[in-house]
């Protein structure tokens, strides 16, 4: 089954203690990204990546690192978590056939920072 | 930077009405998506208009795209219970491997 799977999917965390959000995706695509969502902000961009050791930041970078060794993993770094960064985050990868692209997400990690 | 925008925010109508949800766009684009997010999990896509596209139907859904307009709706025919979700566009700028931007989402309840 085609999917993308993010571990944990809940997380505690206090100020300060690094954590890592993995993102895998068994679909063989190029391109991976990392959003948050937040109430009343819609969906945005934290880095994506567009291939093997290949990545670039999206809209809200500051305060993530984001790694690609292989194709299918994407990990979300967050060094040195602070409660702004409590949220829900989705991994999504994409492929892309001639003009027709569809973004698959992961299911979710909702985050809570104290 | 925030691209689509939707509108309404929030809609609530009864079991098989039809619900239309409005999306617009600043700049040009090379294809919009509409997602569908159930509360608290991933978004699942429902269907994706081309720029050169004017109208696209999937099932109970159409969209339509006005490029000249830079907006895109969403219909829901026959509405059920179980279309109750959030409903986000997303636009696509570029060629290649471009950033997908997503609005805000408009929140539809459906009453039974």
């Amino acid at each position: 089954e085609a999917q993308v799977t993010q571990n944990p999917r809940y997380l505690i965390t206090v100020t300060g203690k690094k954590l890592t959000v993995t993102c895998s995706q068994n679909m063989n695509h190029e391109y991976m990204s990392w959003y948050r969502q937040d109430p009343g902000l819609g969906l945005r961009q934290i880095y994506y990546s567009m291939n093997v050791e290949v990545t670039d930041k999206g809209d809200v970078p500051e305060g993530y690192k984001v790694s690609r060794k292989e194709k299918r993993n994407f990990p979300l770094i967050l060094e040195s978590p602070s409660p702004n960064q409590t949220s829900l985050y989705f991994c999504a990868s994409r492929a892309r056939y001639g003009n027709m692209e569809t973004q698959y997400f992961g299911p979710g990690t909702r985050l809570l920072v104290l | 930077s925030q691209q689509g925008e939707e509108d309404p925010q929030a809609l609530s109508i009864q079991e098989g009405e039809n619900a239309t949800m409005n999306c617009s766009y600043k700049t040009s684009i090379n294809n919009l998506q509409w997602y569908r997010q159930n509360s608290g999990r991933g978004l699942v896509h429902l269907i994706l208009i081309r720029s050169n596209e004017r109208e696209k139907h999937s099932g109970r859904l159409r969209v339509t795209l006005d490029t000249s307009k830079k907006s895109s709706s969403l219909l829901i025919t026959a509405s059920r219970a179980a279309d109750t979700a959030s409903y986000f566009c997303a636009t696509d700028a570029g060629s290649g491997y471009s950033t997908l931007t997503f609005g805000k989402g408009t929140m539809l309840l459906v009453s039974p």
